[in-house]
């Protein structure tokens, strides 16, 4: 199947804003898929941070916000603080396809 | 919410893996457990999915045919077994809770499982 396409890196200072995009074809990431993402610090399992494209699980910093519009998805962390440097993963949940991961982000915070 | 994996694996190419996913702290036959792997280095793939409460399956599409998942609902456990193991097949093995019914994201992971395939 296609993939969903991440950046390989992004970067920020700490209390700036960046964003991740999540992009792909109408059959991986099309109107009725659903986004979430995963935080993964090195050598432990994935975090939820946002789920059903917008959605922030409880316990989750509002800093973290999603959205969806067409085939792309993305992540906004605002006011980055140094615990946010992690990998960032997006996820597609379609309709009668498998589920998709994208290649994942990692956020230097400088 | 608690989901507690098996140990690590050495295997050979060719052999079977079955890792166990003890799950605890939930109504276990209400939400689908998914297996997620990453390869060293790698990102994250999912494998394919479990409905407990009718044990309906959908693996994906580049493992079928290689991988079972069954679940014992009398010890909350779920299990993935992968046969004919190769090489691309070292990795970390995820047990993951579905977080809605439908299984729209992953809300509570395993700690994994290392599953090393090597001659």
């Amino acid at each position: 199947q296609s993939a969903l396409t991440q950046p390989a890196s992004v970067s920020g200072s700490p209390g700036q804003s960046i964003t991740i995009s999540c992009t792909g074809s109408s059959s991986v990431i099309g109107d009725s898929s659903l986004v979430s993402w995963y935080q993964q610090y090195p050598g432990k399992a994935p975090t939820l941070m946002i789920y059903g494209n917008i959605n922030r699980p409880s316990g989750v910093s509002l800093r973290f916000s999603g959205f969806k519009s067409g085939n792309t998805a993305s992540l906004t962390i605002s006011g980055l603080q140094a615990e946010d440097e992690a990998v960032y993963y997006c996820c597609s949940f379609g309709v009668n396809i498998d589920v998709i991961f994208g290649g994942g982000t990692k956020l230097t915070v400088l | 919410v608690q989901l507690v994996q098996s140990e690590p694996e050495v295997k050979k190419p060719g052999a079977s893996v079955k890792v166990s996913c003890k799950t605890s702290g939930y109504r276990f036959s209400t939400y689908p457990i998914n297996w997620v792997r990453q390869a060293p280095g790698q990102g994250l793939q999912w494998m394919g999915r479990i409905r407990v409460s009718h044990t309906m399956t959908k693996s994906s599409q580049r493992l079928q045919g290689r991988v079972t998942m069954t679940v014992d609902t009398s010890t909350t456990t779920a299990y993935m077994e992968l046969r004919n193991l190769s090489s691309d097949d070292t990795a970390v093995y995820y047990c993951v809770k579905s977080r809605g019914v439908t299984g729209d994201s992953f809300d509570y992971w395993g700690q994994g499982t290392l599953v090393t395939v090597t001659s």
